[in-house]
């Protein structure tokens, strides 16, 4: 079975840009959680779609939003950016919703923001 | 609300034995186990559930206290590709999101 594949894999932006980032889960899998990685904060849980529903959410601004698609595909969005926003984001996907099963990562989006 | 990690880093030598824990002062209802090595994904080790049950691969075993809010990592005979950064994500209270601790550095050499 292929991984889980996130597009782009490195992004620049500046300030006050907005950015989309992609993320295709494993076959079958139709959950798919979002999250922030820095040094400074560790890993960080942005939301979760599960059937194209959002199912849980994490402690971030309105700015950061996503969506899924009927195949499971996910999307994020991130609005005015801020350079604090630079991180990577990573996706992963889960057979279940929650946290009762493994979640598989993809690789990542680096994101700088300048 | 973070589970705190411990210790932050540990270097062994090959063959070595080594045990990573993760604390919360909060309820869990799961603790997953990744490893991920630099500039990689983290990837999948170990999930224990509220009631004992486990999944995980055969070479990595775990243990998870629910009373005392606790689990651990049990990396027996080390490997080099045993390297990388290990963390814990913790279902607190069965909110059905992980949250992460900051990791812990293990160093593996020959």
């Amino acid at each position: 079975k292929a991984g889980v594949t996130q597009t782009p894999r490195y992004l620049i932006k500046t300030r006050g840009q907005q950015v989309t980032l992609s993320c295709s889960p494993i076959s079958g899998h139709r959950s798919v959680s979002w999250y922030q990685q820095t040094p400074g904060q560790g890993l960080q849980f942005l939301f979760e779609y599960f059937s194209e529903t959002q199912r849980n959410k994490g402690n971030f601004p309105g700015r950061f939003s996503g969506r899924q698609f009927s195949n499971s595909r996910s999307e994020m969005n991130v609005s005015t950016l801020e350079l604090g926003d630079s991180a990577l984001y990573l996706c992963a996907s889960s057979l279940a919703a929650g946290s009762g099963g493994p979640q598989f990562f993809g690789p990542g989006t680096r994101l700088t923001v300048l | 609300q973070q589970p705190v990690q411990s210790p932050q880093a540990v270097i062994l030598r090959e063959g070595e034995d080594a045990v990573i824990n993760c604390s919360s002062s909060k309820a869990l209802y799961s603790v997953h186990w990744y490893r991920q090595k630099h500039g990689e994904a983290p990837v999948f080790l170990m999930i224990l559930l509220k009631g004992g049950e486990q999944k995980g691969h055969e070479k990595i075993s775990a243990s998870f206290n629910e009373k005392k809010q606790q689990s651990s990592l049990y990396l027996t005979a080390s490997q080099l590709s045993y390297s990388g950064t290990y963390f814990c994500g913790t279902d607190i209270q069965g909110a059905q999101k992980l949250v992460f601790g900051q990791g812990t550095r293990l160093t593996i050499n020959p």
